[in-house]
């Protein structure tokens, strides 16, 4: 089936630690993104990148970092310099066009700092 | 003020009601105009998506914009059990792939 795939679905995190998110896609799209969403907040842009080796910082990259070394993939690490990183975490995929880009999400990673 | 706003409710009606969800915004750069429904614990999932003013139909649902008001809403006709979710808008305005704002949620409750 296509579609975008997020694991791991739940992760602890101890404190000082890093963690990666992995997200993969099989729709062929050329964009990828990482959202945070906080009850409350709405969804928040983290990173995305329009092409493979090629990304760009969103609105809160602070404390985060990804890379782009395959169209597939978009993994995203939460490194020890996010200050509150509970949260929920969504990739998402779109084709890049230059009349409006409709975005895929994937089901989420729940991320929990203990 | 805020480039995209939303009630974030929490909205509860009956079954079988029209539900009306806003979302008012700031910035006429704003060129094209989707809808996301939310589970809970879930990613969004795209329901509608416009670019002119205007109405445009899909089975039980309206997305209407009115740019010179800067308005948009999305109406839920017959409304079920099912449609109890969080109704995101969101806007592109053009440029940079990462020019997407979204809204902050309108969560639904249909009550049978």
């Amino acid at each position: 089936d296509g579609g975008i795939t997020q694991s791991p679905k739940y992760l602890f995190r101890k404190e000082g630690q890093n963690v990666t998110l992995s997200c993969e896609q099989n729709l062929n799209h050329d964009a990828m993104y990482w959202y945070r969403q906080d009850p409350g907040q709405g969804l928040r842009l983290i990173y995305y990148s329009q092409i493979v080796n090629d990304f760009q910082k969103g609105d809160i990259a602070e404390g985060y970092s990804v890379s782009r070394e395959k169209k597939e993939s978009f993994p995203l690490t939460v490194t020890s310099a996010q200050k509150n990183p509970t949260a929920f975490y969504l990739c998402a995929s779109s084709i890049v066009r230059g009349s409006g880009n409709t975005i895929y999400f994937g089901e989420g990673s729940w991320l929990t700092v203990v | 003020q805020k480039e995209v706003e939303q009630d974030p409710g929490p909205l509860s009606v009956p079954e079988g009601a029209i539900v009306s969800l806003n979302c008012t915004y700031s910035n006429s750069a704003f060129q094209y105009f989707m809808w996301y429904r939310q589970y809970s614990r879930k990613g969004p999932e795209l329901l509608m998506y416009t670019y002119s003013s205007g109405n445009k139909e899909d089975g039980r649902f309206t997305a209407q914009v009115d740019k010179s008001s800067k308005y948009i809403s999305l109406f839920i006709r017959d409304s079920q059990p099912s449609d109890s979710a969080t109704y995101l808008c969101a806007m592109w305005r053009g440029g940079s792939q990462g020019n997407l704002i979204f809204g902050k949620g309108t969560k639904l409750s249909v009550k049978p």
